[in-house]
């Protein structure tokens, strides 16, 4: 069984249209990320979500949103693709929001977003 | 300011030889954690290693060691015995309870190319 699994692996869509990329992780963890790397590899924290607090990088413009139907799921919604949101987006999971090895992140394989 | 440098963008090493990947850090939160994720070229993010804050001892697990100077606030990941299964991405990462609210916040990476 996959830890943390997302869907699509690739995503090719055209500007301006609206998609969705789905994470489930089935660790039983309290605390869900996304991710963004970009062309240089650079990976960016975009949101941290658990059932208690939503925290958004505020560098992340508001066309990003999260959803989560339930502690199993973190969605993430992007409205008005443009072409720089061109990258890979990562989901994660943790057991908790701490600094402990116990509660390291487990990540999904990534989502390839293009945008043309 | 940042909070995890790794100022080797590129290395090479022979098959068999040990390489060091360098890391440096900065919080001003006592209790923090140190990761190293290896990213192949099939994109996936893999934990390799952790060192906590406290840790008395270096961490090690099987061909990999974390070289931690905590007064330095270094990092440095140890592969010994180099494979051509090693040619990868590394990335240092750290969590703190500071700025980054307990969030794993990642270095720039060093790809770390294995010649037989």
């Amino acid at each position: 069984d996959t830890a943390v699994s997302q869907t699509p692996k690739y995503l090719v869509t055209q500007m301006g249209n609206d998609k969705s990329i789905k994470c489930e992780q089935n660790l039983g963890h309290d605390t869900m990320y996304w991710y963004k790397q970009d062309s240089k590899k650079f990976l960016k924290i975009m949101f941290s979500y658990n059932n208690k607090e939503l925290i958004i990088n505020e560098t992340v413009p508001n066309r990003f949103s999260p959803k989560s139907p339930d502690k199993a799921h973190l969605n993430l919604h992007i409205n008005s693709l443009e072409l720089g949101d061109s990258a890979v987006y990562f989901c994660a999971s943790s057991q908790d929001n701490t600094v402990d090895a116990n509660y390291g992140y487990t990540f999904g394989s990534g989502t390839r977003l293009t945008v043309v | 300011a940042q909070k995890i440098t790794q100022t080797q963008p590129g290395m090479f090493v022979q098959e068999k030889e040990a390489v060091t990947l360098d890391c440096t850090y900065d919080t001003s939160d006592p209790s923090y954690g140190l990761f190293w994720y290896k990213q192949p070229s099939s994109g996936e993010m893999i934990f390799l290693i952790y060192q906590g804050s406290y840790d008395q001892q270096n961490a090690t697990e099987g061909r990999y060691s974390l070289n931690f100077q905590k007064a330095r606030k270094s990092a440095n990941l140890v592969i010994s015995a180099s494979q051509l299964g090693d040619s990868a991405m590394y990335f240092c990462a750290m969590r703190d309870y500071g700025g980054s609210q307990g969030n794993l916040i990642f270095g720039k990476g060093t790809k770390l190319s294995v010649k037989p």
